[in-house]
């Protein structure tokens, strides 16, 4: 079966620096992408990686390797704004799109 | 812009009863989608369609059907709703769908659907 892995719940301090986890084992592997979704709003996309290594967008980066069946989202300086859950998403072989449950976010000050 | 917006944002319904939930959107998208989001669970896609007058089946499509008669337009209907169907709905389009690689799916606000 396809699946996806991410934390449920973590926890992190304004201005600090976090790394959030998804190991993904999917039929074939065509990308993936990290949204983030704030509480009772719509998911809105922060990130595509589809060749190892570290993608950088202010922020927030992204790392992937496929090897390893293993991305992260790494979220710096941050502000309670970041505070939401953060979902993992592979695109497997028939080009679907397989999601994780997220991971909540919640920043303290 | 509105992007893409979705009719109704909150519904209760009794179990048995039919409804239409409405996608729209204004990007001249060719690619729509409908995914439901329960509790601990990832988005699950419903159906989904690639073009206008096309549909297919996502990973849970049983007890929902679609429609696509004009491109801008999505429907998701339910025949006879189940308890089992309470839910948020999420409706999102892209333009050439997820091969383009960099093109990402844009989702409506969502519609939270309670089936007694």
């Amino acid at each position: 079966g396809q699946n996806i892995d991410q934390p449920t719940e973590m926890t992190a301090t304004e201005g600090a620096i976090v790394q959030i986890n998804c190991t993904y084992q999917t039929s074939g592997f065509n990308g993936l992408f990290w949204y983030q979704q704030h509480a009772g709003e719509a998911p809105t996309f922060l990130s595509y990686n589809v060749l190892d290594g570290l993608e950088e967008k202010g922020r927030f980066s992204s790392f992937l390797s496929r090897s390893k069946g293993y991305s992260y989202l790494l979220l710096k300086e941050l502000q309670m704004k970041d505070s939401a859950s953060y979902l993992c998403a592979v695109l497997d072989s028939n080009y679907q799109l397989i999601w994780g449950a997220g991971t909540k976010l919640i920043i303290k000050p | 812009n509105a992007g893409v917006t979705q009719t109704p944002k909150f519904r209760v319904l009794k179990t048995g009863q039919s409804m239409t939930l409405l996608c729209a959107q204004d990007m001249n998208h060719e690619y729509m989608y409908w995914y439901r989001q329960d509790p601990g669970m990832g988005l699950r896609l419903i159906h989904y369609s690639v073009g206008e007058g096309t549909t297919a089946k996502g990973e849970v499509p049983d007890g929902y059907n679609v429609s696509r008669l004009k491109k801008q337009n999505f429907l998701l209907g339910l025949e006879s709703a189940a308890p089992s169907q309470t839910s948020v709905y999420f409706c999102a389009s892209s333009y050439e769908g997820v091969l383009a690689g960099r093109e990402t799916q844009y989702f409506g606000p969502g519609t939270r659907l309670l089936v007694l």
